[in-house]
């Protein structure tokens, strides 16, 4: 089964640009992997802010965008607010099975 | 709005089977072409993506967990369900079923506990 992985940790100042990366052990993330991003704050479900690489919900901040960069995906945090830290897990999809990365915690400080 | 409501017992002997259902309010469960998944966390650890199931029946699992999982749905009552077999403490965690696809639904989520 294929790892993901994610920065374990990574720490924004409020009001910076912070970017996590989901990697594959397979090689290149693509599009076809449908990379997904979620947010989760402690005692929370998760929320999903990005599917299918870049595309967003309604619930999705627009200080929040999704892309493909040096072959991972990429979450892009522009404008970050003290609500903003929690833990972001990606989730990628190999021909149908799904594989969660080990998430991200990011701290805004 | 749609909703999804996980239920079952929280607490589950090792060595036996852990049983869950989810169900789906607010939407019939074979209206649009969604599979339907069900997810796990650990106390204090990341998430893990335990398997899906489509309205038709046809399923797809965690390969790690592919032996002692089964999903199934229940079109009429409008619910999925999942059973883990063969339980160890490993299998302590918050049990979260979701709408697959673009992950846009998500139950609460229920604790299960595994201990005797």
């Amino acid at each position: 089964q294929a790892v993901v992985t994610q920065e374990p940790s990574l720490t924004v100042s409020p009001g910076g640009t912070v970017t996590l990366t989901c990697g594959s052990s397979t090689g290149a993330v693509t599009s076809g992997h449908y990379p997904y991003w979620f947010q989760q704050k402690p005692g929370q479900a998760p929320r999903t802010l990005i599917f299918d690489t870049s595309n967003k919900h309604s619930w999705t901040p627009a200080r929040f965008s999704g892309s493909l960069l040096g072959g991972k995906a990429a979450l892009t945090l522009s404008g970050a607010q003290p609500e903003d830290e929690a833990e972001y897990y990606c989730l990628l999809s190999y021909s149908g099975a799904r594989v969660f990365g080990g998430g991200t915690k990011l701290t805004v400080l | 709005q749609v909703q999804l409501q996980e239920s079952g017992p929280g607490l589950v002997k090792p060595s036996q089977t852990l049983s869950l259902t989810c169900t789906v309010s607010g939407d019939s469960i074979s209206s649009g072409d969604y599979y339907w998944s069900w997810i796990r966390q650990p106390p204090g650890k990341g998430l893990e993506w335990i398997g899906y199931i489509h309205y038709s029946g046809s399923t797809y699992y965690n390969p790690s967990l592919k032996s002692r999982v089964t999903i199934s749905v229940d079109t009429s009552k409008n619910q999925f369900s999942l059973k883990v077999s063969s339980v160890t403490a490993a299998d302590t965690a918050v049990y979260y079923c979701a709408r697959d696809g673009s992950f846009d639904l998500w139950g609460r989520g229920t604790l299960v506990t595994v201990s005797s």
